[in-house]
């Protein structure tokens, strides 16, 4: 079966564009989380979103927003990127609704996003 | 809220020698615990996890992990270091219930020696 797939592999964008960020979850998995991992850190939660509903949001700035489409698929949109915004996104999708019910986080291999 | 710590930004150790990794968690009740690796330009790939049940995990690789309570850790080994061990390594834990995010500690580079 195919993991979580994530689309472009790379970006490079300038100051104040817009960037579209693409996840596809494994096949059966209801819920999809992003997470941006800047370089040498851990990485941190920007939205889940089970059955196109948002369940959880990070501590990011409203620059950042994010759907789900019905066949579970998700966007994670960025407006007037800023160069702090360079990291590597990462889509994870899992069973069941919520991240509190003990079932792992599958990830992608991520996004890597460049702002120059 | 939730907070994870791993002791040590950087392991080296030498092929063949145990590995141990550390990872100590705040958590006003035991929470899940996980352990992911992740190789240069790839995702995070799950190791093992602890959710209830028995404290010593089993995980893929030969890692294995142990819950300690009293201790707030969850600190992952394996006996015996390989070449392809060499990675970044997440300890995260999440909340037993509600839609509370997965948190991870700041990673672990791994280097193995040979």
């Amino acid at each position: 079966d195919a993991g979580v797939t994530q689309s472009p592999t790379h970006l490079i964008k300038t100051r104040g564009q817009q960037v579209t960020l693409r996840c596809s979850p494994i096949s059966g998995h209801k819920s999809v989380s992003w997470y941006q991992q800047v370089l040498g850190q851990g990485p941190q939660f920007i939205f889940q979103y089970y059955e196109k509903e948002e369940r959880g949001r990070g501590n990011f700035p409203d620059r950042f927003s994010a759907r789900q489409f019905p066949n579970y698929s998700s966007e994670l949109n960025v407006n007037a990127l800023l160069l702090g915004d360079s990291a590597l996104y990462l889509c994870a999708s899992s069973l069941g609704s919520g991240q509190g019910n003990g079932q792992p986080q599958h990830f992608g291999d991520g996004t890597r996003l460049s702002i120059l | 809220a939730q907070s994870v710590t791993q002791l040590g930004s950087h392991v080296s150790v030498s092929e063949g020698a145990l590995v141990l990794l550390r990872c100590n968690y705040s958590s006003s009740v035991p929470p899940y615990l996980f352990w992911y690796v992740q190789y240069p330009n790839q995702g995070l790939q799950l190791l093992l996890k602890y959710t209830t049940g028995a404290t010593l995990v089993k995980g893929i690789n030969g890692f294995e992990a142990e819950f300690k309570k009293s201790e707030t850790s969850f600190h992952l080994t394996k006996p015996s270091a390989h070449m392809s061990d060499a990675a970044e390594y997440f300890c995260a834990v999440s909340a037993l219930s509600g839609n509370t995010p997965l948190v991870f500690g700041k990673g672990t580079r791994l280097s193995v020696i040979a």
